[in-house]
């Protein structure tokens, strides 16, 4: 079946550590995304990529970094300068040219992190 | 800069009844397709309806339809016929074509009453 994955579902890391939250694709879309979710806050942008080797940061970029060395993976680590990275990331998926095709994004079940 | 916003964080319906629920968007772009999204319980994200900007016409998805007003940038969405099930957190999202830039307004947490 095609779909998104990411893992692990949940993950608790110290604090000053940092992690790295998986996702993977088999849909062969161009633009994945990375995306904190926070209460009250609705899902926040963290970075995008387009195309492979290449990768947009987003509104809350700071304290993360990500890499697209391949079509269907897109890694985020969240960094120890990230001064309060516990919450949950959801990553999505999707055609990047989007004229002329129907294109949705797709999302993974998403990462609770909890740094303690 | 593109933005999403979503004034209203939370709204209650009674069941079988109708509910609007709001957003207004901002992009100097003609490419770009709006979305509105389902976040159960789960936290699945889940594609209600999608309208494509150079379309006039309404989105319509059964019970979902949206109000796409492109000059005044109002992009809102009706359910009709309400259900226990449509309780959620719904969330507008614009995606640009020529950059890919998916942005998401804050949600609103929709209840519906039996």
């Amino acid at each position: 079946d095609g779909g998104i994955t990411q893992s692990p579902k949940y993950l608790f890391r110290k604090e000053g550590q940092n992690v790295t939250l998986s996702c993977e694709q088999n849909l062969n879309h161009d633009a994945m995304y990375w995306y904190r979710q926070d209460p009250g806050q609705g899902l926040r942008l963290i970075y995008y990529s387009q195309i492979v080797n290449d990768f947009q940061k987003g509104d809350i970029a700071e304290g993360y970094s990500v890499s697209r060395e391949k079509k269907e993976s897109f890694p985020l680590t969240v960094t120890s300068a990230q001064k309060n990275p516990t919450a949950f990331y959801l990553c999505a998926s999707s055609w990047s040219r989007t004229v002329l095709m129907n294109t949705e994004a797709f999302f993974g079940q998403g990462t609770r992190l909890t740094v303690v | 800069a593109q933005t999403v916003t979503q004034s209203q964080p939370e709204m209650s319906v009674q069941e079988a009844e109708t509910v609007t629920l709001s957003c207004t968007y901002d992009t100097s772009e003609s490419d770009y397709y709006l979305f509105w999204y389902k976040q159960p319980p789960s936290r699945q994200m889940i594609l209600v309806i999608r309208q494509e900007a150079y379309k006039q016409q309404n989105a319509t998805e059964n019970r979902f339809s949206v109000n796409f007003q492109k000059a005044a940038k109002s992009f809102s969405l009706k359910i009709s016929d309400s259900q226990l099930g449509d309780a959620a957190m719904y969330f507008c999202a614009l995606l640009h074509g020529a950059n890919s830039k998916l942005t998401f307004g804050k949600g609103i947490t929709l209840s519906v009453r039996p």
